[in-house]
């Protein structure tokens, strides 16, 4: 079974804080993709990697950033957590070309 | 921007009746997939259905596609509680790299 695993369910931070998101797939695909979701809103890609170190802006971006130092991990930074940021959090993998994604379970981050 | 755009936002139905939710998107899409995301927890991928595809069946799932009309339905039949859950669809755009994820249609499935 593909598994897509992310380094929290919950997550409480303060207003200015620098806040780590991982993502870890099993399946070595080359997708990943990191989405916040918000009610009536649906989900929103904020940012997109097609391979080790390469990663394309998606829909949402400001105030976030990405690393991708390995194929099986993506990292989601908050440089200055706000409370507008205070969402749940979907990381997806998937092979290029395929529609399908996997996702993992979110976090659900709140800043205060 | 949002591409799909599901109908109703939400359904009410008893435990053995059909289910039915309607999404309809703007542009040219390759394909449009569904995907289950019980409360609080990831989503999960339900079925995929190509653009040159008209209809798609999967167990209880049944999967319709009208390029022409820009919309696509999936039917749920003989329901279970156990289907109570939001449903989105998503389109990935001909040429492009994005899934595009609507707001979903909350189902419930009264026992």
């Amino acid at each position: 079974d593909v598994k897509v695993t992310q380094s929290s369910r919950y997550l409480v931070k303060r207003t200015g804080e620098k806040v780590f998101l991982e993502c870890v797939q099993d399946m070595d695909h080359e997708n990943m993709f990191w989405y916040r979701q918000d009610p009536g809103l649906g989900l929103r890609l904020i940012y997109f990697s097609y391979d080790v170190k390469m990663k394309e802006k998606g829909d949402i971006p400001e105030g976030y950033s990405v690393s991708r130092e390995k194929k099986e991990r993506f990292s989601l930074i908050l440089e200055s957590a706000s409370t507008n940021q205070t969402s749940m959090y979907l990381c997806a993998s998937s092979f290029p070309g395929t529609g399908e994604q996997f996702f993992g379970p979110g976090t659900r981050l709140t800043v205060l | 921007s949002q591409q799909g755009e599901e109908d109703p936002q939400a359904l009410s139905i008893q435990e053995g009746e059909n289910a039915t939710m309607n999404c309809s998107y703007k542009t040219s899409i390759n394909n449009l997939q569904w995907y289950r995301q019980n409360s609080g927890r990831g989503l999960v991928h339900l079925i995929l259905i190509r653009s040159n595809e008209r209809e798609k069946h999967s167990g209880r799932l049944r999967v319709t596609l009208d390029t022409s009309k820009k919309s696509s339905s999936l039917l749920i039949t003989a329901s279970r509680a156990a289907d109570t859950a939001s449903y989105f669809c998503a389109t990935k755009n001909t040429g492009g790299f994005k899934t595009i994820f609507g707001a979903g249609t909350r189902l419930f499935v009264k026992a």
